[in-house]
């Protein structure tokens, strides 16, 4: 696609259930990567992906957080059991193979656990 | 490993004048550097990047960086502020090889004053 689409925008979860989130990157971007924004913390890296593996997943802040990507396309970044500080935005981002030429992100889904 | 310093979380400016967002940064090689904006409920867009040629880059929107090696520095500048300038600015940086992945600063929130 012309940009990276995250969907959904807006998510409002009770605590204790499980969420998905979808990034689907632009076209021919290899690389693919997930952080977490939260007010006044900056950006939070979870995890990149090059192609469907996951060289790094070190930002993955508890076993309740997993990611996958399928056909070196679409990823689905999964929450387990939602805590309430798992509130934040959750960004998407791609790009070509190397981190040189700087990432496109996508608008992000602002999830909230009530 | 690489890192990035903004300071000041908050750089308020009055219309008209010079904007002067401070980044320095950490790395044991040569990086490339980046800068993005963020405007609300959006996700981040890139301004300007250097990558090892020419030392001043020129970005959108009338924003230009500087790197300076002596200084470890990327400073971005603006010589007029708008209105439309408000938003939140990242300085992000990245080895030229290697881990993939761009470290971000913690971000500085402009407000633009009237």
């Amino acid at each position: 696609g012309a940009g990276v689409s995250q969907s959904p925008s807006n998510k409002v979860t009770e605590k204790g259930k499980d969420v998905e989130l979808r990034c689907d990157p632009i076209s021919g971007h290899t690389a693919l990567y997930w952080y977490r924004q939260s007010l006044g913390q900056g950006l939070e890296f979870l995890i990149y992906f090059q192609g469907n593996s996951a060289p790094d997943k070190s930002g993955l802040p508890s076993d309740r957080f997993s990611a996958e990507r399928t056909g070196g396309s679409v990823s689905t970044l999964t929450i387990q059991r939602t805590q309430q500080e798992d509130s934040a935005v959750y960004l998407c981002a791609s790009s070509l193979p190397t981190a040189n030429y700087g990432y496109t992100f996508g608008s992000g889904t602002r999830l909230t656990v009530v | 490993a690489q890192s990035v310093t903004q300071l000041g979380s908050h750089v308020s400016v009055s219309e008209g004048a010079l904007v002067l967002l401070r980044c320095n940064y950490s790395s044991s090689v040569p990086p490339y550097l980046f800068w993005y904006v963020q405007y609300p409920n959006q996700g981040l867009q890139l301004l300007l990047k250097y990558t090892s040629a020419a030392t001043l880059v020129k970005g959108i929107n009338g924003f230009e960086a500087e790197f300076k090696k002596s200084e470890t520095s990327f400073h971005l500048t603006k010589p007029s502020a708008h209105m439309s300038d408000a938003a939140e600015y990242f300085c992000a940086v990245s080895p030229p090889y290697g881990n993939n992945r761009l470290a971000f600063g913690k971000g500085n929130q402009v407000v633009v004053i009237p």
